[in-house]
């Protein structure tokens, strides 16, 4: 069965910093992995989608790579800002139509 | 395009009441989804259909559950009879295509359920 996991559970850092928040699954038969924001009350906005084919994708301020074989993927923020402030989801997706996802990191961002 | 709809964005009912949340997926998708999302369980697949057919209801906790996709741009998720811990946030998505490895899921804005 596949399990995913998020560590950490919780950060905070100051405006401008770099950070990077960590998945790791324990299935490595994955089609592709996905990850989310959601805001407190919202529903769940993807951000960046990674086939199992692929080692990274970029969009803006955001990049997301992926290592199969060791069952993990790292979402790096660059330069964050308190609007990045929301709690950050990864989802697995494998030989099903089913996503499997973390419990998620709460990011604050401290102006 | 609008996204996922989902209806009510708020429900607050009592024990024992039949509860019934709806979802629109995004036009041209197949695949539609109902999740739910607690703070101890974080989000768990109930049900998915494709083509209107369910395909996986393993999720669905109890008989007490069920799921119809009538349609290609409509779905409900009905609880009846509803019980306090059925409270939580239950959230519709879809998706564009069946099998392919690369197929995003949007999802709608979730449903807030209440039972007292």
């Amino acid at each position: 069965k596949q399990e995913v996991t998020q560590i950490p559970a919780a950060l905070s850092v100051p405006e401008g910093e770099n950070l990077v928040l960590n998945c790791s699954f324990t299935d490595s038969a994955i089609y592709n992995l996905q990850w989310f924001r959601q805001d407190p009350g919202k529903g769940l906005t993807s951000l960046l989608l990674i086939q199992s084919s692929q080692r990274e994708q970029t969009s803006g301020r955001l990049n997301a790579s992926l290592d199969k074989s060791s069952g993990r993927s790292t979402l790096y923020i660059a330069a964050s800002q308190p609007g990045d402030s929301a709690t950050y989801l990864c989802a697995v997706k494998g030989g099903s139509e089913k996503l499997v996802f973390g419990k998620g990191t709460k990011l604050t961002v401290n102006p | 395009d609008a996204g996922v709809i989902q209806s009510p964005r708020h429900e607050v009912t009592e024990m024992g009441q039949e509860v019934t949340l709806r979802c629109k997926p995004i036009s041209g998708h197949n695949s539609l989804f109902w999740y739910r999302q607690t703070m101890m369980r974080g989000l768990e697949l109930l049900i998915y259909f494709n083509n209107n057919v369910p395909i996986d209801d393993s999720g669905m906790p109890e008989d007490r559950f069920s799921a119809k996709m009538p349609n290609a741009s409509f779905s409900t998720l009905k609880i009846q009879p509803s019980e306090p811990r059925d409270s939580a946030v239950y959230f519709c998505a879809s998706s564009p295509a069946r099998g392919l490895a690369g197929s995003e899921q949007f999802f709608g804005p979730g449903t807030r359920l209440t039972v007292l």
